[in-house]
């Protein structure tokens, strides 16, 4: 039962530069979650998308962005990179249900560096 | 005031002790909560969710919930050097509320 799987796994970049992260979720899944982690902080929540939607955003400005495709893997973009956006990127994985509250499983993440 | 708020640590213990880690949250509607452990440098693994007020066990974990005081907790019994780890508190309030609310982590460190 294949986990949930990100690519890349470390990526650097400049700063003004674009990137694209990616995701595929757990088999049998059908939502994901996007996270933030600073260095020595707790995660915080990008955005979820649901059925090819973004149904609940977190306080993230418009560079951050994302799509989910048919198959339920996603990719999180994030425009005009800042030296703040440096940070391991998390995608979870969960069973979308109408009110909440499901379990959402991590991968491994995305270290990002921005130079 | 954080959503959630867990004891800050870090917290050390001897090799077979019990470790006690709480957590506290300030939306009484909460509905979902749920411990992870995550190692230095690594994402996130899921140890535990409960939903119920009470204990929910397994194997060496058990999460403690109890709504009334707003707090939920993880007892882990014979301590290994293998839990040596942050423990991350996480709360989803439900009600089209999808995403977790994470506490800032305890650090834990299993003396051998």
């Amino acid at each position: 039962d294949a986990g949930v799987t990100q690519s890349p796994t470390h990526l650097i970049k400049t700063r003004g530069q674009q990137v694209t992260l990616r995701c595929s979720p757990k088999s049998g899944h059908d939502t994901v979650s996007w996270y933030q982690q600073a260095l020595g902080q707790e995660p915080q929540f990008i955005f979820q998308y649901y059925e090819e939607e973004e149904r609940q955003r977190g306080n993230f400005p418009d560079r951050f962005s994302g799509h989910q495709f048919p198959n339920y893997s996603s990719e999180l973009n994030v425009n005009a990179l800042l030296l703040g956006d440096s940070a391991l990127y998390l995608c979870a994985s969960s069973l979308g249900q109408l009110a909440g509250g499901e379990t959402q499983y991590f991968g491994p993440g995305t270290r990002l560096l921005v130079l | 005031q954080k959503e959630v708020e867990q004891n800050s640590g870090p917290l050390s213990v001897p090799e077979g002790a019990i470790a006690s880690l709480n957590c506290t949250y300030s939306d009484r509607g909460s509905q979902s909560f749920f411990w992870y452990r995550q190692y230095s440098g690594k994402s996130p693994e899921l140890i535990m969710f409960i939903y119920s007020n009470g204990d929910k066990e397994d194997g060496r974990f058990t999460a403690q919930l109890n709504k009334a005081s707003q707090y939920v907790s993880l007892l882990i019994r014979d301590s290994q050097p293998s839990d040596s780890a942050t423990y991350l508190c996480a709360v989803n309030k439900g009600s089209n509320d999808y995403k977790l609310s994470f506490g800032a982590g305890t650090t834990v460190t299993v003396r051998a």
